[in-house]
């Protein structure tokens, strides 16, 4: 168990809906990010949060916008969901400011099914 | 555009055979980590290395970060059907007081029994 919880796990929505997706980092995590990967893929950057603030961005879409809340936890809001859209979403944290490891750690996903 | 370049990207070993996985890279990480991943799930962090010329082992597992720390090693002696997986490296680089990390494209294995 890596620490990072992602609800829900599985999730499947027509297109053009919206949905959204959840993330709790480690505890004592600031740092979170965002990762696509569609069947038989590499991990795409979406996006990062530091603190409740936006700190780099990968290949996210218009479509798609996330936020970092007080309490520390993730929101990845999906929206005009296209066929395309399906694949695995994972959250990952990191304590940013360790000088030492660097390390993400990554939750078990949100599968993504849009029909 | 940084690269993390991943070596071989498909293997099929049989049980007991040793194999090595490469990352290379041009880029100088702060630190290199692997992962391994097996369908549906996320990614399972094996190893963190951080200096140069490191080499770490876990059980059959060894790793090995390049002494200018831009490339990376994972060697698995006597495999078996339980490694089977995608292994993924990522390597930390420093940027605007964060970091970013780049992945590998991974390495596909199945261990046949």
């Amino acid at each position: 168990d890596s620490g990072v919880t992602q609800t829900p796990k599985h999730l499947i929505t027509a297109t053009g809906q919206r949905v959204t997706l959840r993330c709790s980092p480690r505890s004592g995590d600031l740092s979170v990010y965002w990762y696509q990967q569609s069947l038989d893929q590499g991990l795409q950057f979406l996006i990062q949060y530091y603190n409740g603030e936006e700190r780099a961005k990968g290949n996210i879409l218009e479509r798609f916008s996330a936020q970092q809340f007080p309490d520390l936890h993730s929101e990845l809001n999906l929206s005009s969901l296209e066929l395309g859209d399906s694949a695995l979403y994972f959250c990952a944290s990191s304590v940013m400011d360790s000088k030492t490891r660097n390390t993400i750690y990554f939750g078990e996903g949100s599968w993504l099914t849009v029909v | 555009t940084q690269l993390l370049e991943q070596s071989p990207q498909f293997l099929s070993i049989q049980e007991g055979e040793n194999l090595t996985v490469y990352c290379n890279s041009s880029s100088v990480f702060s630190s290199l980590q692997w992962y391994r991943q097996e369908p549906g799930e996320g990614p399972v962090l094996l190893v963190t290395v951080v200096t140069g010329g490191e080499v770490k082992k876990l059980k059959r597992l060894t790793f090995q970060f390049g002494d200018a720390r831009k490339d990376s090693s994972l060697h698995i002696t006597a495999a078996q059907t339980g490694d089977t997986g995608l292994y993924l490296c990522a390597g930390a680089l420093p940027d605007s007081g964060t970091y970013k990390y780049i992945f590998g494209t991974g390495t596909r294995l199945k261990v046949l029994a």
